[in-house]
């Protein structure tokens, strides 16, 4: 039984571009949540995917985007990358949006130079 | 303002030794969890407490939910090296998506 998968595990960017985060949910679950932890630091939370579409957003602002796929997966992505961005990138699912027991993945490595 | 105060922050102590990590609020929550994240992972689930005043135990680690329902204390007994990691109490938010609202977090390490 696959767990939460996550990938690339690292990744190194500069100022300005655009990184695509892939995300897929644990065997059965549907629903998928992002969050974001600086280095040592809690995990905010992001936004969830549900039916392909984002049900509840976090204190983020519109440079961080997702998307969800048919087969549960999803995808985040952020524009106009910022130094503030370096963090481990955290997705989270769960067998429905109203599920407690969240499982994570373990996380890419985003780094902005 | 932090929704969940975690303390300590950091924790170094003795492989043996006792120890007990507090998740303040001054908010009522439904339930709370609490997490373990080790280097390069993602946080795994320990326990979620949902009733006022009630206890769990998981082998050597004792979680109990205030009797408001507003704070949480995790307990570990007799430390060991492999217990070193972040432990992290959460909540969960009662809107339609179950969202986590994490405390700031114990980095706690058990030294040999």
């Amino acid at each position: 039984d696959a767990g939460v998968t996550q990938s690339p595990t690292h990744l190194i960017k500069t100022r300005g571009q655009q990184v695509t985060l892939r995300c897929s949910p644990k065997s059965g679950h549907d629903t998928v949540s992002w969050y974001q932890q600086a280095l040592g630091q809690e995990p905010q939370f992001i936004f969830q995917y549900y039916e392909e579409e984002e049900r509840q957003r976090g204190n983020f602002p519109d440079r961080f985007s997702g998307h969800q796929f048919p087969n549960y997966s999803s995808e985040l992505n952020v524009n106009a990358l910022l130094l503030g961005d370096s963090a481990l990138y955290l997705c989270a699912s769960t067998i429905s949006p109203w599920g407690d027991t969240q499982y994570f993945g373990p996380g890419t490595r985003l780094t902005v130079l | 303002t932090q929704l969940l105060e975690q303390s300590p922050q950091f924790l170094s102590i003795q492989e043996g030794e006792n120890l007990t990590v507090y998740c303040n609020s001054s908010s009522v929550f439904s339930s709370l969890q609490w997490y373990r994240q080790e280097p390069g992972e993602g946080p795994v689930l320990l326990v979620t407490v949902v009733t006022g005043g009630e206890v769990k135990k998981l082998k050597r680690l004792t979680f109990q939910f205030g009797d408001a329902r507003k704070d949480s204390s995790l307990h570990i007994t007799a430390a060991q090296p492999g217990d070193t990691g972040l432990y992290l109490c959460a909540a969960i938010s009662s809107g339609s998506a179950r969202q986590l609202t994490f405390g700031s977090g114990t980095q706690l390490t058990v030294l040999p």
